[in-house]
């Protein structure tokens, strides 16, 4: 079946700094999602990819899609406090498929 | 309702019993999911409606599991002789169509002693 993985597993940063996530999928993806889920919260919806080599931003958020529609990247530039979650990607269509995500720790 | 909401917010049960868990979605949201999640681990898809019926039951674990939506709204997941396995937190969530973004409750935690 469809599997998708995401690196790192988890990454602890300066505040101000950069970090980027990565997700691949052992198949193509028809569409790609990223989620936020705050320690102890739920997931929430942050932004849907659809287009091969699509590249969407969201204030200091930007996301990428790879051209085969197998990968997808979100990067923060610049973290904040307010930026420390795991974040996932899925795939899929109506039945998603959720990477490990990978946890963002900040050192204010 | 504001968001999905999904009751109870934790349950405690004893090996072998049943449980029934309960989601209320964003009124209007025609699909529904149930996720169960697994510390440090990423949202398992177990099922989804398509109005009433389940349009893909392939993640439900085994037989044991059950999930209806008699009325195209509320949806609860049942779990028949419960399994120490079976801990976990189970999400729902709910969206407009089928391609849209996922609302996600804020899960129920079980916990199997």
């Amino acid at each position: 079946g469809q599997q998708v993985m995401q690196i790192p597993q988890y990454q602890h940063v300066q505040e101000g700094e950069d970090f980027t996530t990565y997700c691949n999928s052992s198949t193509t993806l028809s569409n790609i999602q990223w989620y936020k889920q705050r320690p102890g919260g739920h997931p929430v919806f942050l932004i849907q990819l659809v287009k091969s080599g699509e590249v969407k931003k969201q204030k200091r958020l930007t996301f990428q899609f790879g051209e085969a529609k197998k990968n997808s990247s979100l990067h923060i530039t610049a973290t904040q406090t307010t930026d420390v979650g795991t974040y996932f990607c899925a795939g899929g269509a109506q039945k998603l498929v959720f990477g490990q995500g990978t946890r963002l720790t900040i050192n204010p | 309702g504001a968001g999905v909401s999904q009751t109870p917010s934790n349950k405690v049960t004893e090996k072998g019993k049943y449980v029934e868990l309960r989601c209320d979605p964003i009124s209007g949201h025609t699909a529904l999911y149930w996720y169960r999640q697994s510390l440090g681990q990423g949202p398992e898809f177990l099922i989804y409606f398509q109005g009433t019926g389940a349009a893909d039951d392939s993640g439900l674990p085994n037989d044991r599991f059950f999930a209806v939506r008699p009325e195209g709204s509320v949806s609860t997941l049942k779990i028949q002789r419960t399994e120490r396995g079976d801990s976990a937190v189970y999400l729902c969530a709910s969206s407009l169509g089928t391609r849209n973004e996922q609302f996600f409750g804020p899960g129920t935690r079980l916990t199997v002693l």
